[in-house]
């Protein structure tokens, strides 16, 4: 089993929609916790960091259960600009990272 | 704005080559990384330094080595390519747990 898992996608959804993506992550210790976008051809950027009471960013929303080991991005009112690739972070005792897979999202007109 | 350049952007090589990726940041970071990343795959570990002259081993170092023997300067050698070293490779640095990523450098190994 990987350390941290996503669901490839591609999640293709009409603007406007409202989508969810869930990460899984196996180490029970792991203490910190991300989101990062990633565009076609270009390098993931920081999007926003995960807290245990969840946190809001515009139509951004990121929760974490500790209880099921998954941190989820949920995205309101898609906008075409949207589109890519979604990575979550996992920091680990140690401060080790661990990159999931990614969740790629479409958002069509 | 935190910069992180990298040599390349594309680069073709053949079997058996020693290739030399570098990677500079002009943020003063401590830590510097390289990754590769693979379809599927994501993104994994190849080393990583916490200091000038220091390395530690990630997860998938086998064929690779690094040299950081400046702050803002940190080099990926594969000492001798081989084809299943075609990836993209990723350079990042950070001082607090956001990573900044260079543009990245694709390798094919032919």
């Amino acid at each position: 089993r990987k350390e941290v898992e996503q669901d490839p996608g591609p999640f293709n959804v009409p603007e406007g929609a409202t989508v969810a993506f869930n990460c899984t992550y196996s180490n029970s210790a792991s203490q910190s916790f991300f989101w990062y976008r990633q565009d076609c051809r270009k390098e993931p950027k920081l999007l926003m960091s995960v807290y245990s009471s969840g946190n809001e960013d515009g139509r951004f929303t990121a929760q974490l259960n500790r209880a099921s080991q998954y941190i989820s991005l949920l995205i309101r009112d898609s906008k075409l600009s949207d589109s890519a690739t979604y990575l979550c972070v996992v920091i680990s005792a140690g401060n080790m990272l661990t990159f999931g897979g990614g969740t790629r999202l479409m958002v069509k007109p | 704005d935190v910069k992180v350049t990298q040599s390349s952007r594309y680069l073709v090589k053949r079997t058996g080559e020693k290739v030399f990726l570098e990677c500079v940041q002009d943020m003063d970071h401590e830590n510097m990384f390289w990754y590769r990343q693979d379809p599927g795959l994501g993104l994994r570990l190849i080393y990583f330094s916490y200091d000038v002259k220091m390395k530690e081993k990630g997860d998938i170092p086998e064929g690779y080595s690094v040299s950081r023997e400046k702050k803002e300067r940190f080099s990926l050698i594969l000492e001798s390519a081989s084809t299943n070293q075609t990836s993209m490779y990723l350079c990042a640095s950070t001082d607090t747990y956001e990573q900044y990523f260079g543009p990245g450098t694709r390798l094919t190994v032919t």
